[in-house]
């Protein structure tokens, strides 16, 4: 399967500090998305993004689609604590999703 | 919003039991996802289904995996004789179609082979 890979595996910051994580990957993807899952809870899409270079924001998160289509970031800016969870990146191929391995956030009050 | 829904919430079971995994896609939605996370490890794929068959399933899915839609609102997953090792959070996903508009996990299934 198709492997990708996100720094940090985990973040332990204090509160009002940002964020920034990334997903690389050998193989090229059509679509990048970010999710953010909270324990015992599915998946949320934070962000797509759909074309190399590509650069959306939502709210205090930023992401890019990196020129490669093999990598992509996601930043948070002033982080507050329900921004606690796991992050995770996943390319898209075809209706299939293939996640990275997570980056757990810790926001410190 | 429209959900999925899944149920229950929590299963265990004994290996070599059979469990089936309950779900309700959003109801406009054609396209129908499983995925699996291990506990501590990255969400894998598993098996989509459209228009009543197996569109793409992924080397995990192998012959102790079924799944169906019985009627016009739920999608199952089977696994036919559990082992240790399929103790996972289950995932179910629907959407409108072959890109990301609406596509939606629901809160998983919680797994437990004993």
């Amino acid at each position: 399967g198709q492997q990708l890979n996100q720094s940090p595996q985990s973040m332990f910051i204090q509160e009002g500090e940002d964020v920034s994580m990334n997903c690389t990957s050998s193989s090229i993807f059509n679509t990048w998305l970010w999710y953010k899952q909270e324990p015992g809870e599915g998946p949320v899409l934070l962000i797509a993004l759909y074309k190399a270079g590509e650069l959306t924001s939502n709210g205090r998160l930023t992401a890019q689609f990196g020129i490669t289509r093999k990598d992509s970031f996601l930043n948070i800016s002033a982080s507050i604590p329900s921004d606690v969870g796991i992050y995770f990146c996943a390319g898209q191929l075809g209706n299939q999703f293939y996640f990275g391995t997570g980056t757990s956030l810790t926001v410190i009050p | 919003e429209p959900e999925v829904t899944q149920t229950p919430s929590h299963q265990v079971t004994q290996m070599g039991q059979e469990v089936i995994l309950r779900c309700v896609p959003i109801s406009n939605h054609l396209y129908f996802y499983w995925y699996r996370q291990i506990l501590g490890q990255k969400v894998e794929f598993l098996v989509s289904f459209y228009n009543n068959e197996i569109s793409e399933k992924s080397e995990i899915f192998d012959d102790q995996f079924s799944v169906e839609r019985p009627d016009g609102s739920n999608f199952t997953l089977k696994i036919r004789s559990t082992k240790l090792e399929d103790s996972a959070m289950y995932f179910c996903a629907s959407s409108e179609g072959t890109k990301l508009y609406g596509y939606t996990f629901g809160s998983g299934t919680r797994l437990t082979v004993v």
